[in-house]
């Protein structure tokens, strides 16, 4: 299994709704991120986990909250968003120990808020 | 932090020609220095990576040069077909690891 899985797809959810996206991957990677890219730019980092510990929060508002339950899964979840925070939410993941790691990408779950 | 500055930020080729696009970066302990390709509605995916002990690097028709003295590093696209049409990023990553993107050059081939 040579990729990064992400569901749903997509999602629609208002301000007040509590929802979660999810990352898988099974390369052995130790190394998860998650990103938000919005229409025609780069993806921005939002959260790096290490060994599924967190390393890196980019200074990411507390309406987003990210898990790491284990090696294989990443969690992020969203409660009490805002319709800026509509966007493509990309997870990421590499191997660790070596800053050439390539960093694969998942698929992204597009989200609307309403 | 790191900052990398893209250029041009849309770039159109008649299909055969070359493409380049050129990323400058800030901070000089950055050491690799991958490139991304976004179709629409598609996630990013390498196409190629340097590291800042090679100076050029070649798979097929895409080749990226490095230049550390300079902190820019280039994408040249040979041959160009209608199916390297699509948003490329170039990136470092900086001395703690984060990968800093640059802003994206939409390239189109027209046939």
């Amino acid at each position: 299994d040579t990729e990064v899985t992400q569901t749903p797809k997509h999602l629609v959810m208002g301000m007040t709704n509590k929802k979660s996206l999810k990352c898988e991957q099974h390369m052995g990677h130790r190394a998860m991120y998650w990103y938000k890219q919005k229409a025609k730019k780069p993806p921005e980092l939002m959260f790096v986990y290490s060994y599924e510990k967190l390393s890196i929060n980019e200074s990411v508002p507390s309406r987003f909250s990210p898990e790491c339950p284990n090696s294989s899964l990443l969690n992020l979840h969203l409660h009490a968003l805002q319709p800026e925070d509509s966007a493509l939410y990309l997870c990421a993941s590499s191997l660790l120990g070596s800053r050439y790691n390539e960093q694969f990408f998942g698929p992204g779950t597009r989200l609307t808020v309403l | 932090g790191e900052n990398v500055e893209q250029h041009p930020s849309t770039l159109s080729v008649q299909e055969g020609d070359s493409a380049v696009i050129k990323c400058t970066y800030s901070d000089s302990a950055s050491n690799y220095f991958p490139w991304y390709k976004q179709e629409l509605g598609k996630r990013p995916q390498l196409i190629i990576d340097i590291r800042s002990n090679v100076g050029e690097k070649k798979d097929q028709r895409i080749a990226v040069t490095l230049n550390k003295t300079a902190k820019h590093f280039s994408l040249h696209i040979t041959e160009t077909q209608p199916e390297d049409s699509a948003v490329y990023f170039c990136a470092a990553r900086n001395s703690w690891g984060k990968l800093q993107f640059g802003a994206g050059t939409q390239v189109v081939v027209t046939p």
